[in-house]
């Protein structure tokens, strides 16, 4: 199958930085990227949908400004969660499509965790 | 609105069979996925079904009935190793993945 490479797979700031996670499609372009945030022992909760070149599509309750997204290419789509506090602490995964694909294929996951 | 059901917890025994049950009502259907996910790891890709019927791969299998809004994973020769959380997911009529809140499947020697 197609290859998500997420990075980084862990990270721990401080509370009211920024910090940055990136989703690449390896072998494949991804036309459609999706960010998805996971609580413990809850199922995946579809943040936002990007698609290549275009503004990102937020779920309702979602806040765009403290998680911005850009998918200004093919193969990269960026999460950046701003000014981040503890209760953003969470288990992040991208999942990316191609224009072909039904299936979306899996980043690795990040672990935030806001100190 | 729609909805995604499937059990929360199961419990099997190592070398058994488990049938893993999924109800769906959705805007569109364009398709069933199954993914297994292990704490702490994103979810893996199991099985897609869009058409009736069952599929096989290996010892893990996946029916699908569009007209009950059904579907079933059923995993076979259990290995302690599966113990992990099945999820289910259906593309709507967008192409968006709805998801279900997850089965976890716990294995027992």
């Amino acid at each position: 199958g197609a290859v998500v490479s997420q990075h980084p797979s862990r990270v721990i700031c401080k509370s009211g930085t920024s910090v940055k996670i990136e989703c690449r499609s390896l072998d494949f372009q991804a036309t459609t990227m999706f960010w998805y945030r996971q609580f413990p022992k809850q199922s995946l909760m579809l943040m936002a949908t990007s698609n290549e070149g275009s503004k990102a599509t937020y779920e309702q309750g979602v806040e765009k400004d403290k998680f911005l997204i850009n998918h200004a290419s093919l193969t990269l789509s960026t999460l950046t969660v701003t000014s981040a506090h503890p209760e953003d602490s969470s288990f992040y995964i991208c999942s990316a499509r191609g224009i072909r694909d039904t299936e979306a294929f899996f980043g690795q996951g990040t672990r935030l965790t806001v100190v | 609105g729609q909805n995604i059901d499937q059990p929360t917890e199961m419990t099997a025994t190592e070398g058994a069979i488990v049938q893993i049950n999924c109800t769906y009502q959705t805007s569109g259907f364009n398709g069933l996925f199954w993914y297994q996910q292990h704490a702490g790891e994103a979810p893996t890709f199991l099985s897609y079904n869009v058409l009736d019927g069952l599929e096989e791969k290996g010892r893990f299998s996946s029916f699908l009935s569009r007209s009950k809004g059904y579907s079933y994973l059923l995993l076979k020769e259990l290995q302690m190793k599966d113990s992990a959380s099945y999820l289910c997911a259906v593309m709507d009529s967008n192409y968006q993945l709805i998801w279900g809140a997850g089965t976890k499947l716990i294995i027992k020697p």
